[in-house]
């Protein structure tokens, strides 16, 4: 399986994009990326997936490299609200389940 | 009501007990996860089911059993808890595909002491 390499931690400025970093050199062709958070103790939300193309939501954006062995996640207008871990995950293949890693914890402050 | 359900919320049970996790979900998904977290780590996975007559092994199952008696629903059981079982646990869900993300529940928080 892929694995991935995040920082620990990020801060940021509210109102200000934050820019989440990820390495996955070992992806394989048909691996999808997967962002997902966890605010406080609450269970993981959703955020974001693609393969190839830059794939943007009403929450985020996703920018893929072209040689797909990193990505970053663009919260383009950080609120308090977005404080939270963000596990980047390479979905691995067919007929296994996700494996999160430690996360980046994301503080936004004002 | 929430996509994925997870009882009890809180449990504090003594060392030896056994003790079940109950996880339901109105997604008409397949696939169903069991997680658990540790103060300050990330989430490791237990067991998963890809359907009713599936049960796959995770990464720390050693402890824990689960059944799957419904599409719609997934238990976990610590037969004998011990007080390192002590954890958040989540439960998940999901479609089939790589293209499919994750719905988790809000958790059940348990203290074996």
């Amino acid at each position: 399986d892929a694995k991935t390499t995040q920082p620990p931690s990020m801060d940021c400025a509210e109102g200000r994009a934050a820019n989440l970093p990820c390495n996955h050199s070992t992806i394989s062709g048909n691996e999808y990326v997967y962002w997902y958070r966890q605010i406080h103790s609450q269970g993981p939300q959703y955020i974001i997936h693609g393969l190839k193309n830059n794939e943007t939501n009403e929450m985020a954006s996703l920018i893929i490299t072209e040689d797909r062995k990193s990505s970053t996640l663009i919260l383009p207008h950080a609120t308090l609200r977005d404080t939270a871990v963000y596990y980047c995950i390479v979905r691995p293949q067919a007929g296994t389940a996700l494996i999160f890693g430690k996360g980046t914890t994301l503080s936004v402050s004002s | 009501d929430a996509d994925v359900t997870q009882t009890p919320r809180n449990r504090i049970t003594k060392t030896g007990k056994r003790i079940m996790l109950e996880c339901s979900q109105t997604k008409g998904h397949d696939r169903m996860y069991w997680y658990r977290q540790d103060p300050g780590l990330g989430l490791r996975l237990i067991y998963y089911s890809f359907d009713v007559k599936d049960i796959n092994k995770g990464e720390i199952s050693d402890g824990y059993s689960v059944s799957r008696q419904a599409q719609a629903k997934f238990s976990l059981s610590l037969e004998s808890a011990i007080p390192n079982q002590t954890a958040l646990y989540f439960c998940a869900t999901s479609g089939g595909g790589a293209g499919y993300g994750y719905t988790f529940g809000s958790g059940t928080r348990l203290t074996v002491v």
